[in-house]
């Protein structure tokens, strides 16, 4: 089974300023057929499902803002929110979508300071 | 509007069994792979199960496998997880989520309690 890591487990920043979620798989989820990496960003928020925000490691969901974006190939990932807002308060999970059992990172809880 | 919407939870003993529905609107529901998807209360996401668009392909976690069995009915728009030898561990709210290459459309979850 491909292990997902996240880091850090829990994260506090301020309004307007940056935030980084990083995301290691322990074998690589890049296809090599189409040279996509299957990796995928979700936030979810309190007593909420899970939404898409990011697919293929860096293509953005219809109708998420631009301030979130994906990076990183292989087996390394980065989720960025460029200019946090008071909205983006949620649990964040990275998944590999390459092969079953598909698996999850453990989430970052990501708050305002 | 695509929507799933699952049912069927509640409070079981360990040792029995439960089945899920997720029906979906929407899509074209036998075009696309399903899966369940659990969270036990206050953890993570775990993957349980997943079958493709026809039903001819299912895939199973280990902690499950043996236990569970997902099908689908495309002419009723559902999915389904039969659960049977219920445990503990198996206490989660329990989400139906559609997949493209990733899990792009989920319901709010049905929850499933398994205890005496």
């Amino acid at each position: 089974d491909i292990v997902m890591t996240q880091s850090p487990d829990s994260l506090a920043v301020s309004l307007g300023e940056r935030a980084t979620i990083n995301c290691k798989s322990s074998q690589s989820v890049l296809y090599s057929s189409n040279n996509k990496n299957y990796l995928v960003w979700y936030q979810q928020k309190a007593g909420q499902p899970p939404k898409l925000l990011i697919y293929w490691a860096s293509t953005r969901e219809s109708g998420v803002p631009d301030r979130f974006s994906g990076s990183g190939s292989g087996t390394d990932f980065t989720l960025t929110i460029s200019s946090l807002q008071a909205e983006d308060v949620a649990v964040y999970y990275c998944q590999q979508h390459y092969s079953t059992p598909y698996t999850f990172g453990q989430g970052t809880k990501l708050e305002i300071k | 509007e695509v929507q799933l919407v699952e049912s069927g939870g509640g409070l079981v003993q360990p040792g029995g069994s439960l089945r899920l529905s997720c029906a979906g609107s929407g899509f074209t529901f036998s075009s696309y792979d399903l899966s369940w998807v659990r969270q036990a209360p206050g953890k993570g996401l775990e993957w349980v199960s997943g079958i493709s668009g026809s039903g001819g392909s299912t895939y199973y976690a280990d902690s499950v496998k043996g236990r569970f069995t997902i099908s689908r009915d495309n002419s009723k728009n559902t999915l389904y997880l039969q659960m049977n030898s219920l445990r503990a561990e198996d206490t989660a709210l329990y989400y139906c989520a559609k997949e493209g290459d990733a899990f792009d459309i989920w319901g709010q979850g049905t929850m499933v309690t398994v205890s005496s």
